[in-house]
């Protein structure tokens, strides 16, 4: 099975600041990669598929790399409303979820 | 736009059985793959069951043998038929639709409760 090692468990930063999140695949995964948003009592939100392709409607300070088999969604500039908890999925076998990242304001 | 609505769900005893549905809506329901995935209270999304349009599935290994996945194009429906049931089943359930390259399009979720 394919695990996917996501970093850090949290994250605490001010607004207007860089923020990046990354996932460790354990094997060779291509494109397949995929990361979500979620706020407290909704359903997931997707925002990059492909690794790298921005979904309709997600604000471009959101961007996803790859490099090799790690995986990073940053957030250029950070607002209010990016607070929760973000996810990567990796679909090139089953699908296999990260642990999460809860990102916080300072 | 795209619609997943989940119903079905409610509290249950250890070793009883549920039958989840997910109507389907806005897109044509018998081209896409579909996923359930659940998520504990607390925890991270775990993916339970895919089939494809063409009606062939996977399980996760927690969920082999107990839990059954099956679909109606002609209702534009997703079921899971869950048995066996134990307390760490206890999640959300989530109909979702597959867009590869890790896309997935979620509905809101129903709740399933396993306990005495």
């Amino acid at each position: 099975d394919i695990q996917m090692t996501q970093s850090p468990a949290s994250l605490s930063a001010s607004l207007e600041e860089i923020v990046t999140i990354t996932c460790q695949a354990s094997q060779d995964i291509g494109n397949w990669l995929a990361w979500y948003q979620q706020k407290p009592g909704k359903s997931p939100q997707l925002l990059i598929y492909g690794a790298t392709s921005l979904v309709d409607g997600v604000p471009s300070r959101f961007s996803g790399s790859r490099s090799g088999t790690q995986y990073s969604l940053k957030i250029s500039r950070l607002q209010v409303e990016d607070i929760g908890i973000y996810y990567c999925l990796q679909a090139y076998s089953g699908l296999t979820f990260g642990s999460g990242t809860k990102l916080e304001i300072k | 736009a795209v619609q997943l609505v989940e119903s079905g769900g409610g509290l249950v005893q250890p070793g009883k059985s549920l039958k989840l549905s997910c109507s389907a809506s806005g897109f044509t329901f018998r081209s896409y793959g579909m996923h359930w995935i659940r998520q504990a209270p607390g925890k991270g999304p775990d993916w339970v069951a895919y089939i494809s349009s063409n009606s062939g599935t996977v399980y996760a290994d927690a969920v082999k043998e107990r839990f059954t996945i099956s679909r109606d194009n002609a209702e534009n429906t997703l079921y899971l038929q869950l048995n066996s049931l134990k307390s760490e089943d206890t999640a959300i359930y989530y109909c979702a639709r597959s867009l590869g390259l890790g896309g997935v399009d979620w509905g809101q979720g129903v709740m399933v409760t396993v306990s005495s």
